[in-house]
């Protein structure tokens, strides 16, 4: 099956760096990937749908200078938080869509826990 | 536009008892739709998905769910809880021609010994 893999797990931070993390289709080509922000005890939150070779396209409200997207191969997308701040704190989920699969089905990785002290 | 409505935001059964989570869907062209179920600090796992063809889904771990157009409704059911089944559940559509989900505000779980 689809296997969407995230890296690192979960990582903690200092106010004012930088953090990146991976998002990666393990099997199959990822023409399109999603990052989403959930916050605790609520539904996912779309920030923005990137497109490999292309710039992301960014959700209402969500600072694209701050949170960087880079879809540079079918199987790699990055998030970068820049500048984190204790209110970035969240569980961040990416997921992709298989450029083979006919179904719009998105495959979902297991997930980033970034804590900014 | 979609939407999608999860009526209530927590569900407690016992165990052994019937579970129904219940999802209602908005779509001005034909929908897939899709059950998933998070666990503590992980990310989504397909339950199942309707994509046009059967109206009665089965998915993994016994759960089913039934394509009701009429009703525009997609509920999730298993016959038999089980305390593993404890967790957040999520609904969500799309249409053919985008990747793009609408998720529902999601269902939490709760199996009673």
């Amino acid at each position: 099956g689809a296997v969407v893999s995230q890296h690192p797990s979960w990582v903690i931070c200092k106010s004012g760096t930088s953090v990146k993390i991976e998002c990666r289709s393990l099997d199959f080509q990822a023409t399109t990937m999603f990052w989403y922000r959930q916050f605790p005890k609520q539904s996912l939150m779309l920030m923005a749908t990137s497109n490999e070779g292309s710039k992301a396209t960014y959700e209402q409200g969500v600072e694209k200078d701050k949170f960087l997207i880079n879809h540079a191969s079918l199987t790699l997308s990055t998030l970068t938080v820049t500048s984190a701040h204790p209110e970035d704190s969240s569980f961040y989920i990416c997921s992709a869509g298989d450029s083979q699969e006919l179904l719009n089905e998105q495959f979902f990785g297991p997930g980033t826990r970034l804590t900014v002290l | 536009a979609q939407s999608v409505t999860q009526l209530g935001s927590h569900v407690s059964v016992s165990e052994g008892a019937l579970v129904l989570l219940r999802c209602n869907y908005s779509s001005s062209v034909p929908p897939y739709l899709f059950w998933y179920v998070q666990y503590p600090n992980q990310g989504l796992q397909l339950l199942l998905k309707y994509t046009s063809a059967a109206t009665l889904v089965k998915g993994i771990n016994g759960f089913e769910a039934e394509f009701k157009k009429s009703e525009t409704s997609f509920h999730l059911t298993k016959p038999s809880a089980h305390m593993s089944d404890a967790a957040e559940y999520f609904c969500a559509v799309t249409t053919s021609g985008t990747y793009k989900y609408i998720f529902g505000t999601g269902t939490r779980l709760k199996v009673l010994a």
